[in-house]
């Protein structure tokens, strides 16, 4: 098994631009999760999702940010139009049974 | 608000000595979660405790849980270099709204000298 996949693993961006960081959950888990880490705020939950319907997003910080899950093996979060405090580390993580998490090893963007 | 805070968020200690770092969490839950993540690195799952009074040992380190007291503890005996890392809870909770959240505690820096 492959784990969590996400791409790219880094990403540096004009603000204003669009940005789209994508994860690939393991086959079978039907629980996807964005979290996105700094220094000052930590790791903070974005959204999750259950069987690709998004159930809790009350972490997403702004109208700027969307998620989401076209089908069980891949999602996107999307930040349009980039910000430089969006700059942070995006990690992605899946879960059949909300006991085990796998955590894919993130994106670290860059928005100059 | 559910909140899960750690203390201390940093620790310096030297190698051989024992010491606890401490999770606190704001809302009832039964499902209590410890990680360590290197600089540069993903997270790495440690423990996964699932009842009050549970308790787990993997090498140097032994976490319990106290569900009563929203308490859980990471116990790091004889530390060594290679345990230099950060280290987060995380709780799975059942919030007001009606949904489940998986929040992690704002974690500790621990640093073991040599």
């Amino acid at each position: 098994d492959a784990g969590v996949i996400q791409s790219p693993r880094h990403e540096v961006t004009e603000m204003g631009q669009e940005v789209t960081l994508r994860c690939k959950p393991i086959s079978g888990h039907d629980y996807l999760f964005w979290y996105r880490q700094t220094m000052m705020r930590g790791l903070e939950l974005l959204i999750y999702f259950n069987n690709n319907v998004p159930i809790d997003d009350s972490g997403m910080p702004e109208d700027r940010f969307s998620a989401k899950m076209p089908n069980a093996s891949f999602s996107t979060l999307k930040i349009q139009p980039s910000e430089p405090r969006d700059s942070a580390v995006y990690f992605c993580a899946s879960s059949h049974d909300r006991v085990t998490y796998t955590f894919g090893s993130g994106t670290r963007l860059t928005v100059v | 608000e559910l909140k899960v805070e750690q203390n201390p968020l940093f620790l310096s200690m030297q190698e051989g000595k024992n010491y606890t770092i401490y999770c606190n969490y704001s809302t009832t839950s039964d499902r209590l979660y410890w990680y360590r993540q290197d600089p540069g690195k993903s997270l790495e799952s440690l423990f996964v405790l699932l009842s009050n009074g549970a308790v787990k040992q993997e090498g140097r380190l032994m976490a319990s849980l106290d569900t009563k007291a929203r308490l859980s503890t990471l116990h790091i005996t004889a530390a060594v270099h290679d345990l230099s890392a950060t280290y987060f809870c995380a709780v799975d909770a059942y919030t007001t709204s009606g949904t489940y959240k998986y929040i992690f505690g704002t974690g500790t820096r621990l640093k073991v000298l040599a």
